[in-house]
């Protein structure tokens, strides 16, 4: 079935450092992707998303292109805050309407 | 901004009791979904739900479970005897009406923690 496969955490960074958290997905079909950012005490927000091949998603700083030759959203930015400090996790859409998650990376930015 | 609400925010009961998790959706939407994230682990879909009648559930969510949209803005997740491994955060998310297969964006609660003794 379809999954989503995520880099383990924490990543541990200090602010101003590159992020990247990597996300490769196995699905049928044409999936979409999505990654979503969890605060602490907060419920689940979209960042940022993308719905066919080669689409770059962004937000807040944050990047991912949809890379169907090597299944993979990988999450970028170019230089975290103390701010971004959260859980992200990369999910997928395929044919039917549920969302499949990765397990979460929690991100931690040190000043 | 419209938000997803849920209520409570944290709800402890004993094992075997009935439980009923609430949410308001946001208010033009009409997909409706359960999902949950048992501690330390990744988040599952539990069941969509789409005029009136359940769409889509995963094989967590047996004959315990049952969702309902009461009046036209509660969408509820009922567990009639809860049981240890039921302890988790419970999200609901709703989307607008749209094309199915996912492309359009849900939106998700702030969660309800569910502890069962």
């Amino acid at each position: 079935g379809d999954s989503v496969t995520q880099m383990e955490g924490p990543v541990t960074l200090s602010e101003e450092a590159f992020l990247t958290i990597n996300c490769t997905y196995t699905a049928t079909g044409y999936p979409s992707l999505f990654w979503y950012v969890q605060y602490p005490g907060e419920g689940l927000q979209l960042l940022l998303k993308a719905t066919k091949a080669d689409d770059k998603g962004s937000n807040k700083g944050f990047e991912a292109t949809y890379r169907k030759e090597t299944t993979s959203f990988h999450l970028e930015k170019g230089s975290v805050q103390v701010s971004d400090s959260a859980v992200y996790f990369c999910a997928l859409s395929s044919n039917t309407d549920k969302l499949i998650f990765g397990t979460g990376t929690r991100l931690q930015v040190f000043p | 901004e419209p938000e997803v609400t849920q209520t409570p925010s944290h709800q402890v009961t004993q094992m075997g009791q009935e439980v009923i998790l609430r949410c308001v959706p946001i208010s033009n939407h009409l997909y409706f979904y359960w999902y949950r994230q048992i501690l330390g682990q990744k988040v599952e879909f539990l069941v969509s739900f789409y005029n009136n009648e359940i769409s889509e559930k995963s094989e967590i969510f047996d004959d315990q479970f049952s969702v309902e949209r009461p009046d036209g803005s509660n969408f509820t997740l009922k567990i009639r005897s809860t049981k240890l491994e039921d302890s988790a955060m419970y999200f609901c998310a709703s989307r607008p009406w749209g094309l199915a297969g996912g492309t359009d964006t849900q939106y998700f609660g702030p969660g309800t923690r569910l502890t069962v003794l």
